[in-house]
């Protein structure tokens, strides 16, 4: 069975950096892109960005809104995929979803996700 | 990059079928055939519903359904029950090597 397991979230202030872990089992991780997924409250879903595999060279992508103060990296030898969050702004307030690729460029599995707020 | 467009809401009575909208444009749903679909219910994750534009993941109703045709995708939920009221979210993988979401839809069953 696929597992992603967020954790790290939590209350951190403007300004400041938190860093979320996602553990995943169940499957091949090394041979998985993951991508992170945020919602604020009552909002919909927003892509952050994705990391690849060695394969195709650990390449990142990221949304503009998080680009430069982001950085999404992985441990293929702990199963666990990480998002680094950098100067975080009141709007980077949400729960943060680690997904999996699947097949087709579609997210196909969801951790349970991890609330981040940022708030004085 | 914009969010995809889609209705905010759409309803229909238990046993109707209901389609709901997703346009963007060339730069993404309409250059790819990387368009998914996923299922909300309040306070859960996201479920997979389609992905590459028609294709249903193992174990999701045949009830659901989903096309494309130029920029615009679309999701048909045939035979509706009460258990799929829920938000639902279309998404596409786009030029710039990233993805866009929709702004979601709110499926309500009368």
């Amino acid at each position: 069975e696929v597992q992603l397991v967020e954790s790290g979230g939590g209350l951190v202030q403007p300004g400041g950096s938190l860093k979320l872990s996602c553990a995943a089992s169940g499957f091949t991780f090394s041979v998985a892109a993951m991508h992170w997924v945020r919602q604020a409250s009552g909002r919909g879903l927003e892509w952050v960005g994705r990391i690849t595999n060695k394969a195709n060279n650990y390449a990142t992508t990221y949304a503009v809104s998080v680009k430069g103060r982001f950085t999404i990296s992985r441990d293929d030898s702990r199963n666990t995929a990480y998002l680094q969050m950098n100067s975080l702004k009141p709007e980077d307030t949400a729960v943060y979803y680690c997904t999996r690729q699947g097949i087709a460029a579609e997210v196909d599995y969801w951790g349970q996700g991890a609330l981040v707020t940022v708030s004085s | 990059q914009s969010a995809l467009t889609q209705p905010a809401s759409v309803s229909g009575s238990p046993g109707q079928s209901i389609t709901i909208s997703c346009t963007g444009t060339s730069s993404d749903i309409g250059g790819y055939n990387y368009v998914s679909w996923y299922q909300q219910h309040p306070g859960k994750a996201p479920k997979l519903m389609i992905y590459a534009v028609s294709n249903r993941p193992s174990g999701v109703s045949n009830r659901f359904s989903g096309s494309k045709s130029g920029n615009t995708a679309s999701l048909t939920i045939s035979g509706l029950q009460a258990g799929d009221e829920a938000d639902y979210y279309c998404t596409s993988y786009t030029s710039s090597d990233t993805w866009v979401f929709g702004g979601g839809t709110k499926l309500t069953v009368l």
